[in-house]
């Protein structure tokens, strides 16, 4: 059973501040790292998909780094928005292949 | 494409009672996953099948609890009797393959009450 953990909980920023959060997670077994985009009332949506050491995507503002040696990955927003507030959960895919998700991140952009 | 769909969105009923929940993958996709969300678990896997087949179930909380695919375009999760304790939103979500490197799509989630 992998144990996802991500840090802090929730987070209050103000519009324009950069963020970043963390997700760690055990480093044997790895096989891939997630990271997903939730907001309210909607489904889940997929971010990146990492799998490499030293791994980093971007996507528009946001991006994330990838640490598998050490089991942790870190999620940047520069210039936060308030569109940006939302629950941003990771997963890993471990040997079965399977995604265990973290707890999430709940993100408030505040205007 | 329209995405995973899901219905009903939510669904209020009474403890005892049975509750189907049901769920279309994209198309194509062959690998298809139940998940539940509550508070005090966060976004747990239930089961997942590989081209209509349930590969593993472990993840289920107990016999009440059953799931099916009959064909590729749909799948049921279906509860019975019904607990309070199974309140939760459930989400399905689907897969082009199981690499674990590949993208789970997600539907809108059921939010299920049970009184």
């Amino acid at each position: 059973i992998l144990n996802v953990e991500q840090s802090p909980q929730s987070l209050h920023v103000q519009e324009g501040d950069s963020t970043n959060f963390t997700c760690s997670f055990p480093s044997s077994n790895f096989y891939a790292l997630h990271w997903y985009r939730w907001e309210t009332a909607k489904s889940p949506e997929a971010l990146f998909v990492m799998t490499l050491n030293g791994d980093e995507k971007k996507k528009g503002r946001i991006s994330a780094t990838l640490n598998t040696k050490e089991g942790y990955s870190y999620l940047y927003i520069k210039g936060s928005q308030p569109e940006d507030s939302a629950t941003y959960l990771c997963a890993q895919t471990g040997s079965a292949r399977q995604l265990t998700f973290g707890s999430g991140t709940q993100l408030t952009v505040l205007p | 494409d329209a995405g995973v769909i899901q219905s009903p969105r939510h669904e209020v009923t009474e403890m005892g009672q049975e509750v189907t929940l049901r769920c279309k993958p994209i198309s194509g996709h062959d690998y298809l996953f139940w998940y539940r969300q509550t508070m005090m678990r966060g976004l747990e896997l239930l089961i997942y099948f590989n081209n209509n087949v349930p590969i593993d179930d472990s993840g289920m909380p107990e016999d009440r609890f059953s799931a099916k695919m009959p064909n590729a375009s749909f799948s049921t999760l279906k509860i019975q009797p019904s607990e309070p304790r199974d309140s939760a939103v459930y989400f399905c979500a689907s897969s082009l393959d199981g690499s674990g490197t590949d993208t789970q799509y997600f539907g809108p989630g059921t939010r299920l009450t049970v009184l």
